[in-house]
């Protein structure tokens, strides 16, 4: 299969702590993008890293890809409750293949 | 908004009822995309489309239909489905079609209930 795997499968935090998930893959990849999908909605995308690229940011968001590995990494830094969600990441080759999710909950 | 809009946003058909989901992007994209999310599995890739022309075919079964008239619109054809079917229907777009690794935008999902 060529879907992402994230781990780990729910995640729960205190506002102002960091979250970090985790993504397994198993081919080769020409890039994994991460994904957020609040409760029963589509997905929202949120960053995209290249197979080339080693560390990606956004705002409060750092995503690592380590291809030696077939892994990757999202951390929300500063975490608020409304970050509460699904992350996904997918993998780019042929799109777009996705995982089961971390269920992500910020408690206030 | 993400520029990708899915009607109905809810709906319930019998097994015996034919439905059809419709997409529709203003982004100027050229592939489409329907997924299938059920609970506690992974997001399905059931069907891509680009510039009208199917590019996969997931091993879908017959009772869905995809029709690209256009490649702003993409419509998914319901018909003799099962209670297993019910699940939230997700159309996306991406401005390059398979393979070209660009992000794909989500519209909210149709949520199919089938009794």
């Amino acid at each position: 299969s060529q879907q992402g795997e994230e781990d780990p499968q729910a995640l729960s935090i205190q506002e102002g702590e960091n979250a970090t998930m985790n993504c397994s893959y198993k081919t080769s990849i020409n890039n994994l993008q991460w994904y957020r999908q609040n409760s029963g909605r589509g997905l929202v995308h949120l960053i995209l890293i290249r197979s080339n690229e080693r560390e990606k940011h956004s705002g409060r968001l750092r995503v690592t890809l380590d291809t030696s590995k077939k892994s990757s990494s999202l951390l929300i830094t500063a975490s608020r409750a409304a970050d509460t969600a699904s992350y996904f990441c997918a993998t780019g080759g042929v799109q777009f293949y996705f995982g089961t999710g971390t269920s992500l909950t910020v408690i206030p | 908004e993400t520029g990708v809009t899915q009607t109905p946003r809810h709906l319930v058909m019998g097994m015996t009822n034919k439905k059809s989901l419709k997409c529709e992007q203003h982004l100027g994209h050229n592939a489409m995309y329907w997924y299938k999310q059920s609970a506690k599995k992974p997001l399905e890739l059931m069907f891509v489309y680009s510039l009208e022309e199917r590019v996969e075919n997931n091993s879908v079964p017959s009772r869905f239909s995809p029709e690209c008239p256009n490649s702003s619109h993409l419509f998914l054809h319901l018909h003799t489905l099962q209670p297993e079917d019910s699940a939230l229907y997700l159309c996306a777009s991406s401005q390059d079609g398979p393979r070209g690794g660009t992000e794909a935008f989500f519209g909210q999902g149709t949520r199919l209930t089938v009794v």
